[in-house]
C-alpha cells in the first residue's frame, strides 16, 4: 500500500514565484489536512478537508489555497511565495469515524524560498 | 481553545535508562490524547492514544503515557531506551473544531539515546 503520496519531495523558490504541492491517498480516507513544520513549533494545520467539496482554514492559512479535486487529492496552493513559507509540508489523511482518531502522514515536501 | 505545552525540547537518556518525556494539555472538554513519533527525513506516526477508558495506555516499541486528568498530564514513559528509539515525539490534543476533528501538537521533543 502506498498510503499518502506527497511530490515532490524539495522544491526551491523564488520569492514571488508559485508552485501546487501534491498530495494523495490510497485509503479511501474521507477527511485530509495540510501541516506545515518548523524548528520549536511542532505542526501547524494550514487548511483540512472533511470530505470531498469541503475545505476549512486551519492556524495559519495565509498565503495558501487548496483544493480537494476528488476524494484522493487534496493539493497545496502557494500563489506567491515567500520566505517565511520555507518549511516542511506534510499531508495527512483520517479515517471516517469519531473513534478512529489516527492521522496517516506522507513523508513530507522540504520547501526553501529564497 | 485546546493547546499543548511539552516540556524540554531536547532529552538525552543512556542506552538502557528510563525514558520520561512530559506533555501537559488545556481542553475545554474532555480530550483525546496522542503520541506521535517522527524518525528522520519520514512523516509522523502514531505511537499511542487516549480515548476512554484506562488510563494507562500502551502503544508501540514499549512505550506507555498515563492520562492523569488531575494533572492535566499525558506523560510518555519507556522502561529502557533503546538506540532506535532515538528520534522527535509529539504530543497532541484532538478536539472537534467545524466540520472535522482536529489536531493540536506540542513543538516536540528531540531525545537522544547515548551509547
Amino acid at each position: 500500500n502506498a498510503g499518502v503520496t506527497q511530490t515532490p519531495k524539495f522544491q526551491v523558490l523564488k520569492t514571488g514565484q508559485s508552485m501546487t504541492l501534491q498530495c494523495a491517498q490510497d485509503m479511501n480516507h474521507n477527511s485530509m489536512y495540510w501541516y506545515r513544520q518548523d524548528p520549536g513549533m511542532g505542526l501547524r494545520l494550514i487548511y483540512y478537508s472533511a470530505s470531498e467539496g469541503t475545505t476549512d482554514k486551519g492556524e495559519v492559512p495565509n498565503g495558501y489555497n487548496v483544493s480537494r479535486l476528488n476524494k484522493r487529492e487534496f493539493s497545496l496552493r502557494l500563489e506567491s511565495a515567500a520566505p517565511s513559507q520555507t518549511s516542511v509540508y506534510f499531508c495527512a489523511s483520517r479515517p471516517t469515524g469519531e473513534s478512529n482518531e489516527k492521522l496517516f502522514f506522507g513523508s513530507g515536501t522540504q520547501l526553501s524560498v529564497l | 481553545a485546546q493547546s499543548v505545552t511539552q516540556l524540554g525540547s531536547h532529552v538525552s537518556v543512556s542506552e538502557g535508562a528510563l525514558v520520561l518525556l512530559r506533555c501537559n494539555y488545556s481542553s475545554s472538554v474532555p480530550p483525546y490524547l496522542f503520541w506521535y513519533v517522527q524518525y528522520p527525513n519520514q512523516g509522523l506516526q502514531l505511537l499511542l492514544k487516549y480515548t476512554t477508558g484506562a488510563t494507562l495506555v500502551k502503544g508501540i516499541n514499549g512505550f506507555e503515557a498515563e492520562f492523569k486528568k488531575s494533572e492535566t498530564s499525558f506523560h510518555l514513559t519507556k522502561p529502557s531506551a533503546h538506540m532506535s528509539d532515538a528520534a522527535e515525539y509529539f504530543c497532541a490534543v484532538s478536539v472537534s473544531s467545524g466540520s472535522a476533528r482536529q489536531l493540536t501538537f506540542g513543538s516536540g521533543t528531540q531525545l537522544t539515546v547515548l551509547p
